[in-house]
């Protein structure tokens, strides 16, 4: 079966530069993820999806960014205007349903820089 | 605030020797815990969890954990450890019940070094 799929693997932007990320899960997961991993720091949830519909966004800051999953497949996260402080790796991850029942695949991520 | 705590940044061990990497949680209810690994530039891969039942929980790559309700622990074990299984561990909990979401709440991660 084929994993969690992200790319751009890294991106090195200037700060107020936007960007965006694409996750594709794996085939039949409903359930989709987007975490922010900070140098040093385990990873914390920034936005679930239950298909199309956003189960969690508590930790978005959502003056700067945004999600979607149009169809409930791919997703994309965007980041407008980026900060020094979004530098990170974020990883996307996927589940067959929204609980601990199943385990949550990761994609390798994307590195963002900031400069 | 519900939580899980590594003490150690980094754990050295010997291959062949035993390996422990140590978890404590703080979480109201049954906590619902889990063992994360991650290579370098790759995603989090599974390991193991513990839901409910017995306390030993046996995962991927011949690891387990020891649930310890009385000290609010999931240490995380491996009778002889391997080179190749220096990587960055983590520990997580999520919600039970009816908040039970999926979401993961991890620990700050313990890099566990192997030396042959």
């Amino acid at each position: 079966e084929a994993g969690v799929a992200q790319s751009p693997r890294y991106k090195i932007i200037e700060k107020r530069q936007s960007v965006a990320f694409w996750c594709n899960p794996i085939s039949g997961h409903a359930t989709l993820y987007w975490y922010q991993q900070i140098l040093g720091q385990g990873p914390k949830l920034l936005i679930q999806f239950q298909n199309n519909g956003v189960v969690d966004d508590s930790q978005l800051p959502k003056d700067r960014f945004s999600a979607e999953r149009l169809k409930g497949v791919d997703s994309t996260l965007k980041i407008q205007p980026a900060k020094l402080e979004d530098s990170a790796v974020y990883l996307c991850a996927s589940s067959l349903e929204p609980t601990s029942n199943q385990p949550q695949h990761f994609g390798d991520g994307t590195r963002l820089s900031i400069l | 605030a519900q939580s899980v705590a590594q003490p150690e940044d980094q754990v050295n061990v010997a291959e062949g020797n035993p390996l422990t990497v140590k978890c404590t949680y703080s979480v109201s209810g049954n906590p619902y815990l889990f063992w994360y690994v991650q290579y370098p530039n790759r995603g989090l891969q599974f390991l193991l969890k513990y839901i409910t039942g017995d306390n030993l929980v046996k995962g991927s790559y011949g690891f387990e954990a020891e649930f310890n309700k009385s000290q609010t622990s999931f240490h995380l074990k491996k009778p002889s450890a391997l080179v190749s299984d220096s990587a960055l561990y983590f520990c997580a909990h999520s919600g039970e019940g009816s908040s039970n979401t999926g979401k993961l709440i991890f620990g700050q991660g313990t890099t566990l070094q192997v030396k042959p």
